[in-house]
C-alpha cells in the first residue's frame, strides 16, 4: 500500500463522541486526503491537504475537521459522531494534484 | 456536474472468460482517466493511465480503451483468473486535486 497506513482499522463507537482517524505516510508526499466510501457511491474527498498546516474542504466535509502538522501524518477528527458517519475511510496520496493516488489500506468505522 | 457512470454494477464469469467494463463520463475539463482495482478490504490500485491522446492501454491482461470525442472508456479483462475478483473503478481527473469517482464494477468470477 505504497507506504501508506492507516490506524485504526476497524473502530466501533457510540453516537456523540468524538472519534479521530490517524494516517501516517512513508512516502514524502506533499498532497494527502481523505475519502469516504459507502455502498453505491463513487469515494467521495473529505478533506485534503497541500502541506504542513495546509488544508481544505472536499465535497463531504461536514462534520468532519482534520489536522497535519507533520508532512507524514494526517489526522481526521469526527467531533461528535452520528450514524450517518459509518463507513470506510481511505486516506490517500500524491506528488502533485493530479498525479496517481496512492491508497491506504482503508479504516471501517461504526457509529451506533 | 462532473459525473462517472460505470455498467454494469456487477457481474459473474467464469475462469479463463473475457469481460468488458464501461465507463462514461461527464467530466470537464479533462486531464486523464485511470481505472483502479480494489480488492476486498483494501485500498484501490491503479491499473491504467490514460490521456486525451491516447486510445489503447494494456496492464498485462487488462487493456483499456478511451474515446475522448463520445467520453466513453472501457476495460477489457482477458482469460479471466479468480485473483480477478475485485472492483474495478474508473476514475477521471480533471488536473487539480479533485478526482471523479465511478461506483465501480464488482466482478466476479467463478472456476
Amino acid at each position: 500500500d505504497a507506504g501508506i497506513t492507516q490506524s485504526p482499522r476497524h473502530k466501533v463507537t457510540e453516537t456523540g463522541t468524538p472519534v479521530t482517524l490517524r494516517c501516517h505516510q512513508t512516502e514524502n508526499h506533499r498532497y494527502m486526503y481523505w475519502y469516504r466510501q459507502d455502498p453505491g457511491h463513487g469515494l467521495r474527498l473529505i478533506h485534503y491537504s497541500y502541506g504542513v498546516k495546509d488544508t481544505d474542504k472536499g465535497e463531504v466535509s461536514d462534520g468532519y475537521s482534520v489536522s497535519r502538522s507533520k508532512t507524514e501524518d494526517f489526522l481526521l477528527t469526527l467531533e461528535s459522531a452520528t450514524s450517518s458517519q459509518t463507513s470506510v475511510y481511505f486516506c490517500a496520496i500524491s506528488v502533485q494534484p493530479g498525479d496517481e493516488q496512492f491508497f491506504g489500506p482503508g479504516t471501517r468505522l461504526t457509529v451506533l | 456536474k462532473n459525473q462517472v457512470e460505470q455498467s454494469p454494477q456487477s457481474l459473474i464469469i467464469l475462469e479463463g472468460k473475457n469481460c468488458t467494463l464501461q465507463c462514461n463520463y461527464t467530466v470537464s475539463p479533462f486531464s486523464n482517466l485511470r481505472w483502479y482495482k480494489q480488492d476486498t478490504g483494501r485500498g484501490p490500485v491503479s491499473l491504467t493511465i490514460m490521456t486525451f491522446s491516447e486510445n489503447t492501454k494494456s496492464n498485462g491482461r487488462y487493456t483499456a480503451t478511451l474515446d475522448a470525442d463520445t467520453k466513453q472508456s472501457s476495460l477489457h479483462i482477458t482469460a479471466s483468473q479468480l485473483s480477478d475478483s475485485a472492483s474495478y473503478i474508473c476514475v477521471v481527473s480533471a488536473g487539480d486535486y479533485k478526482l471523479s469517482f465511478g461506483a465501480g464494477t464488482t466482478v466476479t468470477v467463478r472456476a
